[in-house]
Formats: structure tokens, C-alpha cells, sequence
């Protein structure tokens, strides 16, 4: 299966400040989410990312709050902006590698607002 | 909505015994129904998978029983170790989607 890397591991960060998340995978795939994990709590699909055009948002989630970027066939980014305690959480990339292939998570990103 | 429900919240097994993990779903055009394991700090890993059209499926230790009619699978660990203490999500996929419908997951304790 493709390797998922998501930078940075975890971070502490700022009330009212941003933080972008990558994800790079080692080969070129078909799909790539974000998800969101609250502590100790299941996966919420934040976002499918879409390569070369705007990504398409889940119910509850908007552009301003969680802007992603798609370039290219292999890395995407995830902002998280203003920050409010209310983000802290774990944000996950997955990836769909072709047709009827399974979902693929990275590590994600343990996010802490203070 | 919660559209996939899972039960129980957690679960406490001995060693050499059989844990079991139950999911429940409404949607019939749902038609791929994964595992994922999640050990802490890691991301959620794909354990084992079943399509509809099958009634249960097998790997090593891990074994998934699915009733179609009655829109239920579930998750069985044989001889369960220690080494499977970790967090199981079951999950839904659509047949025309790519985004899972995660249940709220299982914390499992092997205990020695």
C-alpha cells in the first residue's frame, strides 16, 4: 500500500493563529481525504481534496475554516485557521489508490490549541 | 447521523479468547464494509474487508461475519492477544463513493 506521511507529527498552537498540515504519499492516487479525530472519539470526513480544483466539503465544515490545497497527484495540504480549543484534535490524510482499492490513513497530526 | 453503529464502546477479553465486535447499518447501497485497527498515536489501519456478497471472510485470526438481511457485521479475533489491545472502527463504504461512514469504535483490552 502507498506510505502516507503527514507533517508536522503534532504541534501546540496559539488561539487565533493557523496551522497547515501536509500529506505527501510515495506514489500517485486516486482520491485523498481529511478526516477529523476528537479525542477518543470516531472519524468525521472533513473533505474530499480534489487535484487541480476546489475541494468538496462535508456538512459542517467550510472553506474559510479548513482551505485545502490538492497540486498535484501525490501531496495536499489542510489548514486549520483561527484556531480555537475547539480544534484540538487529531487531523488524519487517507488516500484511495484506484478503482475499488481500499482507504490508506497516515499517522496524523496531533493538534493542540491553547 | 451516526450511520453505522457499533457495540459494544469497549471491551475487555482474557488471553486465548474470542473477541467479538458488533456493527449495524441502515443503508442498503452500502456495499464494502472494512476494519480499521488503531493503535495509539498511529492512524486507523486497514485490517480486513467484506463485500455483501459474501457471508464471512477470514485472515489469520481476524474473521468478519456479515448478515445481509439483517444489515449487521461483525468482527471476530480468535485466540485474542495482548498485542490486539487497540481501538477497532468499523466501516461503510457506498457503492458509488469513496468516503467512509466510520462507527464510533471498540477499545479492546486483551489482558494477560
Amino acid at each position: 500500500s502507498a506510505v502516507i506521511s503527514q507533517k508536522p507529527s503534532r504541534d501546540i498552537c496559539q488561539r487565533g493563529t493557523s496551522l497547515t498540515i501536509q500529506c505527501q504519499v510515495d506514489s500517485q492516487v486516486t482520491m485523498m481525504f481529511w478526516y477529523r479525530q476528537q479525542p477518543g472519539q470516531s472519524l468525521t470526513l472533513i473533505a474530499t481534496a480534489n487535484q487541480g480544483s476546489e475541494a468538496t466539503y462535508e456538512s459542517g465544515f467550510v472553506i474559510d475554516k479548513f482551505p485545502i490545497s490538492r497540486p498535484n497527484l501525490t501531496f495536499s495540504t489542510l489548514t486549520v485557521s483561527n484556531m480555537s480549543p475547539e480544534d484540538s484534535s487529531i487531523y488524519l490524510c487517507s488516500v484511495v489508490t484506484g478503482v475499488n482499492q481500499p482507504q490508506h490513513f497516515g499517522d496524523g497530526t496531533r493538534l493542540s490549541i491553547l | 447521523q451516526q450511520q453505522v453503529k457499533q457495540s459494544p464502546q469497549s471491551l475487555i477479553v482474557q488471553k486465548g479468547g474470542i473477541s467479538i465486535i458488533n456493527c449495524a447499518y441502515e443503508n442498503t447501497a452500502f456495499d464494502y464494509f472494512p476494519w480499521y485497527q488503531q493503535f495509539p498515536g498511529k492512524g486507523p489501519a486497514l485490517l480486513i474487508a467484506i463485500r455483501p456478497d459474501v457471508s464471512e471472510k477470514k485472515e489469520g485470526r481476524f474473521t468478519i461475519s456479515f448478515n445481509k438481511s439483517a444489515k449487521q457485521f461483525s468482527l471476530h479475533i480468535m485466540d485474542s492477544q495482548p498485542g490486539d489491545s487497540a481501538t477497532y472502527f468499523c466501516a461503510a463504504l457506498l457503492n458509488s463513493g469513496y468516503a467512509l461512514n466510520f462507527g464510533k469504535g471498540t477499545s479492546l483490552l486483551v489482558t494477560p
